[in-house]
């Protein structure tokens, strides 16, 4: 069974100060990576995908991937208090069926 | 608009009751994916479809069905014999079905058994 892991959380951090998402994942031969972000009772939003290793940067969002140890991160800057929700890691493998791979997610709060 | 629309919102079932939760997307998507939610819990793959009149099982395809007869369509039925349906719901779509295209989900159905 293919994996995709996350600590739960919660991780709190201060308004203001960066916030580092991790996730692990165990099918090698995984392509393509997402961070989504869900708040409580709503469906999940699509913040950054990333295919290359490497960072990617997007507003106050930085996406990194290293294949070579199977992992993906997400920092945010300036964390707000807006930011405060439950970050989900998403990989598809193509391992036969070509499908979305959900950790449980990290649930992040800002402190004001 | 673009986007995914389910509906209903909020749905409630009765007991040995069949009920089916709407998924439409004008994004030209190809591919279509129903994914259940528990409170606290991972997404979990119930069904997708990688293109129009053809769909695969997910994870935990017991006592659901679907169909997909239009590209634009995908509903899933969750039939009598799913014993613990009342969860949230959530349909997703993408460009294609090969993987390497971002998904897209919809506002989600909260079904609950009473």
């Amino acid at each position: 069974q293919k994996e995709v892991e996350q600590n739960s959380g919660p991780l709190s951090v201060p308004e203001g100060a960066i916030a580092s998402l991790n996730c692990t994942y165990s099918d090698r031969v995984s392509q393509s990576f997402f961070w989504y972000r869900q708040y409580s009772g709503k469906s999940p939003e699509l913040i950054m995908s990333i295919y290359s290793n490497g960072d990617k940067e997007d507003g106050r969002f930085t996406a990194q991937l290293n294949k070579a140890s199977q992992y993906v991160s997400l920092l945010i800057r300036d964390s707000q208090p807006s930011d405060s929700a439950t970050y989900l890691c998403a990989v598809n493998t193509p391992s036969g069926t070509y499908k979305y791979i959900f950790g449980t997610g990290t649930r992040l709060k800002v402190l004001a | 608009d673009g986007g995914i629309t389910q509906s209903p919102k909020y749905l409630f079932r009765k007991e040995g009751q069949n009920v089916t939760l709407s998924c439409e997307q004008n994004l030209n998507h190809d591919a279509m994916y129903w994914y259940r939610q528990d409170p606290g819990q991972g997404l979990r793959l119930i069904y997708y479809s990688q293109i129009v009149n053809d769909f695969q099982k997910g994870d935990i395809a017991e006592g659901y069905s679907v169909s997909r007869e239009k590209k634009e369509s995908f509903p899933l039925t969750v039939t009598s014999a799913q014993k613990n349906p009342t969860a949230f719901y959530l349909c997703a779509s993408s460009l294609t079905g090969t993987g390497n295209t971002e998904a897209f989900f919809g506002q989600g159905t909260r079904l609950t058994v009473v």
